[in-house]
């Protein structure tokens, strides 16, 4: 099985900053099958990147996903208020879903 | 407008059963694979497992921890879909998330993700 690992744990940044999110799988994943969710406290995840770099319905443009093969990121360009929020990546394979153990942005 | 709602969440006590229900709109239901993914509180997300739509087999898949204990079916009738929880275990209490799958082609490799979830459900199992 495919074990991801996110990467920092937390981040504290101030709104206005550059954010950079890590997600690192065991083995090499299809590009095309790495996701990126937001989550904000008490609310359902919500899907922000599919196969790597491709922004869901209704996401602006300061949020970009990259990578390949073990090493994926998020970058979230200028942070804005709404943006602090826990952050997870996904994988498909095999006929099964992971997720990394998130990342969380908090305000410094 | 494209939703999810779920309901029959509880407390149950461990060995116990619990059927949950995901009642879908705003798309067509009978076209799409759905999934599970509880989140324990505190904790990150878990996925459960995924049926198929009908015309792709309507097979299930499942993760390790509840394989054999949890059943994943759906009536395209009613769009609905529907979780069956049995032996449970303190460590199944968890918000339960019904999500439909997005996917595509990659050349000749699928690939999915979770387009729509809806809100939770919660399940508490405690004795």
């Amino acid at each position: 099985e495919i074990v991801l690992t996110q990467s920092p744990g937390t981040l504290s940044l101030s709104p206005g900053e550059r954010a950079t999110l890590s997600c690192r799988a065991s083995q090499s994943v299809s590009s095309s099958n790495l996701a990126w969710y937001q989550q904000k406290p008490g609310q359902a995840p919500r899907l922000l990147m599919y196969g790597a770099s491709s922004r869901a319905t209704g996401i602006p443009d300061r949020f970009s996903g990259s990578g390949s093969g073990t090493d994926f990121t998020l970058t979230i360009s200028r942070l804005e208020p709404e943006d602090f929020a826990v952050y997870y990546c996904q994988q498909y394979g095999s006929s099964r879903f992971t997720f990394g153990p998130g990342t969380k942005v908090d305000i410094k | 407008e494209v939703q999810l709602v779920e309901s029959g969440g509880g407390l149950v006590k461990p060995g116990g059963s619990l059927r949950l229900s995901c009642a879908a709109s705003g798309f067509t239901f009978s076209n799409a694979w759905m999934t599970w993914v509880r989140q324990a509180p505190g904790k990150g997300l878990e996925w459960v497992g995924r049926v198929r739509s009908k015309t792709d087999g309507g097979t299930t898949d499942y993760a390790a921890p509840v394989k054999d204990r949890f059943t994943i079916s759906r009536d395209d009738s009613k769009n609905t879909l529907y979780l069956q929880m049995s032996s449970l275990k303190i460590e199944d209490t968890a918000v339960y998330y019904c999500t439909k799958e997005g996917s595509g082609w990659y050349g000749a490799l699928a690939y999915y993700y979770m387009d729509v979830w809806g809100k939770g459900t919660t399940v508490t199992v405690s004795s």
